[in-house]
């Protein structure tokens, strides 16, 4: 079955800095990679999303990019603000819809 | 429009009693999914449905069972519960793959926290 790793686990930045979150896949088949934001007590929602027949998508102060090559893909928050202090979950889609994997989370700690 | 609704938000079961999570959707959404999170696991698929009619297991499936009579609604049996079954449980819905670009990201209900004494 397709194995996604999720790093780091954990990350801290200053408000203002950028941060990343990569995840790596192992099925070449792949085809679909959205990103969660979970906040404290909250549902997970879908914050960005990209096809493997594109490299990147952005929407605004975030963007997802996609290596198909090497099988990973990773999440870019720019001018970061306290409020994007979450757990982000990667997801990925092969086969098909019904097989799908999450990374096991980032929780990403913005200090103002 | 309302999304995806879970009932309830919370619930204590005693080991051995059985229940009911429901969730509805007013999305229209064919894809629809239960998933439960652990703290250190993520988010582990229990069960899934494509469409009405159709039901199939994920990765833990075990203890659990579902129905989709509906496309609007996928209701999750717990059949006799146990303390291994205290977990964050999210229903989930989105349209099934489409080729021509349409967006089949989840959507997640807001989520029932169970704990099985």
């Amino acid at each position: 079955g397709e194995n996604v790793e999720q790093h780091p686990s954990t990350l801290s930045v200053q408000e203002g800095d950028s941060a990343v979150i990569k995840c790596t896949y192992s099925d070449s088949a792949s085809n679909y990679f959205p990103w969660y934001k979970q906040e404290l007590g909250k549902r997970p929602q879908l914050i960005i999303d990209i096809r493997s027949n594109v490299g990147e998508k952005k929407d605004q102060r975030i963007a997802v990019t996609l290596n198909k090559t090497a099988k990973h893909f990773s999440l870019h928050i720019t001018e970061t603000q306290p409020e994007d202090s979450a757990v982000y979950f990667c997801a990925v889609h092969s086969g098909g819809y019904q097989k799908v994997t999450f990374g096991t989370g980032t929780k990403l700690q913005v200090i103002p | 429009n309302a999304g995806v609704t879970q009932t309830p938000k919370f619930q204590v079961l005693k080991t051995g009693q059985s229940m009911t999570l429901q969730c509805a959707q007013d999305m229209n959404h064919e894809y629809m999914s239960w998933y439960r999170q652990d703290p250190g696991m993520g988010l582990r698929l229990i069960h899934y449905s494509v469409g009405a009619g159709i039901t199939d297991q994920g990765e833990v499936p075990n203890g659990y069972n579902v129905s989709r009579s509906t496309t609007e609604d996928f209701p999750l049996r717990l059949l006799s519960a146990a303390p291994s079954q205290t977990s964050v449980y999210f229903c989930a819905s989105s349209y099934n793959f489409d080729a021509q670009g349409r967006d089949y990201g989840y959507t997640f209900g807001s989520g029932t926290r169970l704990t099985v004494v």
